[in-house]
């Protein structure tokens, strides 16, 4: 199993410009996520679903745009990138317990 | 607001010592509480749950009590080593889909 993947590792965007960030998991997990890190804030919960067809948003959701028409996949979207959008973005997935699973991260710079 | 604290964001120790970690909760009352580590560059893994019916779980090295009545939970690493250094992250549940982190703290132990 390969866990849950996320491309790419590294990305710069300009601001205004719109991009995805990808993440498939192969695990069968319901429950996926979205969070970002910011040095001093920890890990803050930007989407999530609960299974295909399903999501809703978390603490920091303005700006971003997530869908899940299979369970495997969860992009993130990002509509009009901002400089406040510089961050390490993580996707997450679990079954119905508890024990959560991350990707290796995102690092997004937005200039 | 359901929150998750770690007041402390760094913390140094010797090698051998034991390192102790606090997790505080405020707003809610969580079921368990997790602990995850965190390397430079990598997603947090997962270490360990404790339940709120559980006082203190165990596991090698690592200890972890939760005290629902000072509304907190300890992280103890005994016998600490250089290669424990990490961030490490206390999580929960927010709701019954969302997980919550703690800001973590940045420990390092020195030879």
């Amino acid at each position: 199993n390969a866990g849950v993947t996320q491309t790419p590792k590294f990305q710069v965007l300009k601001t205004g410009q719109s991009m995805t960030l990808q993440c498939a998991q192969d695990m069968n997990h319901e429950y996926m996520s979205w969070y970002r890190q910011d040095p001093g804030m920890g890990l803050r919960l930007i989407h999530y679903s609960v299974g295909a067809g399903i999501t809703d948003q978390g603490e920091v959701p303005n700006g971003y745009n997530v869908s899940r028409s299979t369970t495997e996949d969860f992009p993130l979207r990002l509509l009009s990138a901002a400089p406040s959008q510089t961050s390490v973005y993580f996707c997450a997935s679990r079954d119905g317990g508890a024990e959560v699973f991350f990707g290796q991260g995102t690092r997004l710079t937005v200039v | 607001s359901q929150k998750i604290e770690q007041n402390s964001e760094a913390l140094n120790i010797q090698e051998g010592k034991t390192a102790t970690l606090t997790c505080n909760y405020t707003n809610y009352s969580p079921a368990y509480l997790q602990w995850y580590r965190q390397d430079p560059g990598r997603g947090p893994v997962f270490l360990l749950l404790i339940r709120e019916n559980e006082k203190e779980k165990r596991k090698e090295r690592l200890k972890v009590t939760f005290d629902t009545t000072l509304k907190q939970s300890l992280f103890h690493i005994t016998a600490s080593q250089p290669a424990d250094s990490a961030t490490y992250l206390c999580a929960s549940y927010s709701s019954a889909s969302k997980i919550i982190f703690g800001s973590g703290t940045r420990l390092s132990i020195r030879p």
